[in-house]
């Protein structure tokens, strides 16, 4: 069966430090998603990503965050100067249309320091 | 903007007993909902989704959901609980008017089926 991965699944790194957390949708998908998750509690969507750009942000996903996605099947979340509060569990998830269900990764725990 | 809430943090269910989750939501066209359930260090696992149709809707483990309008809610319902079904529970929505592309999740429920 098809997944979503996530790499690293789990990366420290000092406050300040850029951060790149890697993900591999579903080959066949074209909805691309990060969310974030702190102490197992609330999903917080952070963006969408459709035909190459950016499709919705949130309000946390400021000029610190940004996403690409470089070749085709990766899609990359960079935190630029990492905070303490971006301590959290990383989820990508992705769908293959309007009506879907996400699938998602298992995610990335990111420790700042 | 859309919202969905869960007004239950945590909910207790005997074994063998019928369980419920509560969700309610806020859009401003027409809603797809959707529950997710979450086990400690794993990712979020689709259960269910309402696009349109039937109200009642089945997906994975069981599970069942019904969409009321009139009601805007979306409550997750098992016959019978398991307690393997204890896990974090989270509804979701996604606003079709406009179009949007995100889907926003609640807070989650937590689900204790004591044996």
């Amino acid at each position: 069966e098809p997944e979503v991965t996530q790499t690293p699944s789990h990366q420290v790194t000092q406050m300040g430090q850029e951060v790149i957390l890697r993900c591999v949708p579903i080959s066949n998908h074209l909805y691309f998603y990060w969310y974030r998750q702190i102490l197992g509690q609330k999903v917080e969507f952070l963006v969408s990503f459709y035909n190459n750009e950016i499709s919705e942000k949130s309000e946390i996903f400021d000029d610190q965050f940004s996403v690409e996605r470089p070749d085709g099947s990766n899609f990359t979340l960079k935190i630029r100067s990492t905070k303490l509060e971006d301590s959290a569990m990383y989820f990508c998830a992705s769908t293959a249309g309007h009506t879907g269900e996400l699938f998602f990764g298992e995610g990335s725990r990111l420790t700042v320091l | 903007a859309q919202s969905v809430a869960q007004p239950e943090d945590q909910v207790n269910v005997a074994e063998g007993n019928p369980l419920t989750v509560k969700c309610t939501y806020s859009v401003s066209g027409n809603p797809y909902l959707f529950w997710y359930v979450q086990y400690p260090n794993r990712g979020l696992q689709f259960l269910l989704k309402y696009i349109t149709g039937d109200n009642l809707v089945k997906g994975s483990y069981g599970f069942e959901a019904e969409f009321n309008k009139s009601q805007t809610s979306f409550h997750l319902k098992k016959p019978s609980a398991l307690v393997s079904d204890s896990a974090l529970y989270f509804c979701a929505v996604r606003d079709t008017r406009n179009r949007d592309d995100k889907i926003i999740f609640g807070k989650g429920t937590r689900l204790h089926i004591l044996p």
